[in-house]
């Protein structure tokens, strides 16, 4: 988890809140990632960002938003629209070939 | 299109024991292969990787995993488990060169029984 820090560990969102979940990396890597994590299901990409003001989509993208104004922090913004947002957040930052992750958001609708 | 198949959703081993994690893969094109471990409520923490070379990797905490071109495999083992060693291991393959997009297994949980 070293050089990633996700913020915050829990949070808890009402239905119809938009909410934000921050990701900070040192590690000086271009690319950062998006992935959510539900049981039995593995990791799947949400956006990702190769370079500052830059970012994709990934294969769950609907319902969420991310920005990339400096190249330590790729937040990523979940929405009202996201109807099932319950899941475990993980970010992470690439090198050349390895992806690092940080300890991750777990996120819980009331 | 990539995939990454890991075929048991759980492992058991008595401790002291050799381990041994399947993975297998698709990809078109030559591949970077990943190990990572994740223990309850953390990150995934990199443990081990195959980019091009001896067929035969080490990674951290004495795994290692062994690329199998013809089979299209990349098996993590350990020599003898530990009950420390039980969390879940995820593998993960991706393209050569820039910043391809990396896909995942659905992950096998370790349970290593003292």
């Amino acid at each position: 988890d070293g050089g990633i820090t996700q913020s915050p560990k829990y949070l808890f969102r009402k239905e119809g809140q938009n909410v934000t979940l921050s990701c900070e990396q040192n590690l000086n890597h271009d690319a950062m990632y998006w992935y959510r994590q539900d049981p039995g299901q593995g990791l799947r990409l949400i956006y990702y960002s190769q370079i500052v003001n830059d970012f994709q989509k990934g294969d769950i993208a609907e319902g969420y938003s991310v920005s990339r104004e400096k190249k330590e922090s790729f937040p990523l913004t979940v929405t009202s629209a996201q109807k099932n947002p319950t899941a475990f957040y993980l970010c992470a930052s690439r090198n050349t070939d390895t992806q690092y992750f940080g300890p991750g958001t777990r996120l819980t609708v009331l | 299109a990539q995939s990454v198949a890991q075929p048991e959703d759980q492992v058991n081993v008595a401790e002291g024991n050799p381990l041994t994690v399947k993975c297998t893969y698709s990809v078109s094109g030559n591949p970077y292969l990943f190990w990572y471990v994740q223990y309850p409520n953390r990150g995934l923490q990199f443990l081990l990787k195959y980019i091009t070379g001896d067929n035969l990797v080490k990674g951290s905490y004495g795994f290692e995993a062994e690329f199998n071109k013809s089979q299209t495999s990349f098996h993590l083992k350990k020599p003898s488990a530990l009950v420390s060693d039980s969390a879940l291991y995820f593998c993960a393959v991706s393209l050569r060169g820039g910043y391809q997009k990396v896909t995942f297994g659905t992950g096998t949980k370790l349970q290593v029984i003292p």
